[in-house]
């Protein structure tokens, strides 16, 4: 079945600069691939999605880009802010009524 | 507001000693999910839900039982609480299963299990 690894599991960079976590997933035929950040007592909550026919995804200060070659993609903040910190799951699925495989998580620090 | 609602929100009992987390959604969901997040584990799926009256088993659902009997109700029954069932436990929700469709998570139980 699909395994999803994530990396690093824990990110501290310093406020202003960049973030990038990366993902790899095994299942070549996995199309979906959604972000969600999981603040301090709360649920996870999408941030971000790409599908397996975009390169590229970019939503003001965050961005996904997918290599379907290598099965990795990966999620990048700039100019990163106090309320980035989080912990965050990167995932991945395939056809309709298949489940959703997340990572393991990583949590992102910014330091003041 | 749509949201998914998850009772209660902290929960302390002792081993053997049933006990249910009750989750609500307001979205009419087709779908529904528990899951289960422990420290370097990530989120693992416990049980599932296409729709009313048809559940299905996650990755990790040895000790647990659910039932949906209304589309917007998915409760957790855990029938003889262990120790090891000690974890941060999240029901969510989506129109659909698949590719797209989005996952609403409620506010999650923290469980621990004496």
């Amino acid at each position: 079945g699909e395994n999803v690894e994530q990396h690093p599991s824990t990110l501290s960079v310093q406020e202003g600069d960049s973030a990038v976590i990366k993902c790899t997933y095994s299942d070549s035929a996995s199309n979906y691939f959604p972000w969600y950040k999981q603040e301090l007592g709360k649920g996870p909550q999408l941030i971000i999605d790409i599908r397996s026919n975009v390169g590229e995804k970019k939503d003001q200060r965050i961005a996904v880009t997918l290599n379907k070659t290598a099965k990795h993609f990966s999620l990048h903040i700039t100019e990163t802010q106090p309320e980035d910190s989080a912990v965050y799951f990167c995932a991945a699925s395939k056809g309709r009524r298949d489940k959703i495989i997340f990572g393991k998580g990583t949590r992102l620090h910014i330091l003041p | 507001e749509a949201q998914v609602t998850q009772n209660p929100r902290y929960l302390i009992t002792v081993t053997g000693k049933k006990l249910t987390v009750t989750c609500s959604q307001n979205m009419n969901h087709e779908y529904m999910s528990w899951y289960r997040q422990d420290p370097g584990l990530g989120l693992r799926q416990i049980y599932y839900s296409m729709n009313v009256e048809v559940t299905d088993k996650g990755d990790v659902p040895e000790g647990y039982k659910v039932s949906r009997k209304e589309k917007r109700n998915f409760p957790l029954i855990l029938e003889s609480p262990s120790p090891n069932q000690t974890s941060l436990y999240f029901c969510a929700s989506s129109k659909y299963r698949g590719p797209g469709e989005k996952l609403f998570f409620g506010s999650g139980t923290q469980l621990s299990v004496l």
